[in-house]
């Protein structure tokens, strides 16, 4: 089974704070995606990165910054966090880069509030 | 950009009652089409997805989807829903892009089903 973890479940932090949200992979997935999941909105893209330290820009990017330093590990960062921040982030990640019938799996969610 | 809309945003029904939610996107060239399902508590998951042949798909617990071409639609069905179908689905359909495909969400329906 594909196991897509994520750093934490719930996470509290301070407006202006830098924030980190680490997800990690154990299939040598190729693919790997951040998104943000608000309700009524459904799920909104805000980066993805299809290789070690390439990425590319989701749907909804500002305020937010990426890194993949490891295939198996995508960092999402807020530089600095705003109350519109708040929400439940999810990580996904897929086998092939250029696969338009992937099929994407997905993390647990970290619900983030930002005070 | 593709852009996937979702009919319902929130669907209740009886068990046993047949259950169809609409999908349409607006991409007009080839497309990979999905369903995914987050049961409550639960991480998302696939349900079923298109990418080429029989139009027809079927999926995990007893759903299907239909793709017709001409209308822009993927809508999803079950003749008979459990209580257990309880969850929020999404319509997805992938978009090929710079470096690969990314998936584009519809805003999800929220199914509550009685038992």
């Amino acid at each position: 089974d594909v196991k897509v973890t994520q750093s934490s479940r719930y996470l509290v932090k301070r407006t202006g704070e830098k924030v980190f949200l680490e997800c990690v992979q154990d299939m040598d997935h190729e693919n790997m995606f951040w998104y943000r999941q608000d309700p009524g909105l459904g799920l909104r893209l805000i980066y993805f990165s299809y290789d070690v330290k390439m990425k590319e820009k989701g749907d909804i990017p500002e305020g937010y910054s990426v890194s993949r330093e490891k295939k198996e590990r995508f960092s999402l960062i807020l530089e600095s966090a705003s109350t519109n921040q708040t929400s439940m982030y999810l990580c996904a990640s897929s086998l092939f880069a250029l696969a338009g019938a992937d099929t994407q799996y997905f993390g647990p969610g970290t619900r983030l509030t930002v005070l | 950009a593709q852009s996937v809309s979702q009919h319902n945003h929130h669907v209740i029904l009886s068990e046993a009652a047949s259950l169809e939610l609409g999908c349409n996107y607006s991409y007009g060239g080839t497309v990979n089409l999905f369903w995914y399902v987050q049961y409550p508590g639960q991480h998302l998951q696939l349900l079923l997805k298109y990418f080429s042949g029989d139009p027809l798909v079927k999926g995990i617990k007893g759903f299907e989807a239909e793709f017709i071409k001409s209308k822009f639609s993927f809508n999803l069905r079950k003749p008979s829903v459990q209580w257990s179908d309880t969850a929020e689905y999404f319509c997805a359909v992938n978009e090929e892009g710079t470096g690969g495909f990314k998936t584009i969400f519809g805003a999800g329906t929220r199914l509550f089903v009685k038992a």
